[in-house]
């Protein structure tokens, strides 16, 4: 069975800080997609990034960056100099094959609470 | 249209009482999802449907719960016999390949 940890479950961070959500997976299959997105108030599930498991290379886009360690099995997301609009819901999660498509299997979340 | 389009998206209604929530994929979306944002229970993923093959229903939690999707397009999710428990975010999400999914605002059921 897959498996996705998000072992914090709330974090809070002053305008400006630099604030690392982990995330931890478990899998046997070989080829996978590790994904975030991102919930904010509104509720509706933003994505942000997808990775594929044969690509390790770390990745930057503007103030976030993505540290993918399959050694660790660990895919932890930075958000440098936050932001109050970065207050949200980040969900890890990682694709399930199943008959040749996929299902998303999701971490519980990681709340960021950025106060100014 | 731009989005996954879902309605309503706020439901109360009484336990006991049938419930159907709909989802407008982005046109031309073969494939579309229906996942349950659950208090403590995080997103669990409910059914699936691929063009018009026959649906992957192993998520879907109880026999009251059905799902279909007509046309190719519109999908309703339909819960017989609300029960407490079944109150949660149900979020539909469609996608044109495996592994890109874009997910609409959700509907939140509320059972009383």
């Amino acid at each position: 069975a897959q498996k996705v940890t998000q072992a914090q479950t709330e974090i809070s961070v002053v305008e400006k800080e630099d604030v690392t959500l982990d995330c931890v997976y478990e899998t046997r299959d070989t080829t996978y997609y590790l994904f975030w997105y991102k919930q904010p108030p509104s509720g509706e599930l933003v994505f942000l990034i997808r990775r594929n498991s044969f690509d390790e290379q770390n990745e930057i886009s503007g103030r976030y960056s993505w540290n993918f360690q399959k050694s660790t099995s660990s895919f932890n997301f930075t958000i440098t100099a936050s932001q109050v609009v970065d207050s949200a819901v980040y969900f890890c999660a990682l694709s399930e094959a199943r008959r040749g498509y996929s299902t998303l299997t999701f971490g519980k979340g990681t709340m960021l609470l950025v106060s100014p | 249209g731009a989005g996954v389009s879902q309605s309503p998206s706020n439901k109360v209604t009484e336990k006991g009482k049938d419930v159907e929530l709909r989802c407008d994929p982005i046109s031309g979306h073969t494939a579309l999802y229906w996942y349950r944002q659950s208090l403590g229970q995080g997103l669990e993923f409910l059914i699936y449907f691929q063009g018009n093959s026959a649906p992957d229903k192993s998520g879907l939690p109880s026999d009251r719960f059905s799902a279909e999707r007509t046309g190719g397009s519109v999908s309703t999710l339909t819960i017989q016999r609300t029960q407490q428990e079944d109150s949660a975010v149900y979020l539909c999400a469609s996608s044109s390949s495996d592994y890109g999914y874009t997910f609409g605002s959700g509907t939140r059921l509320t059972v009383v």
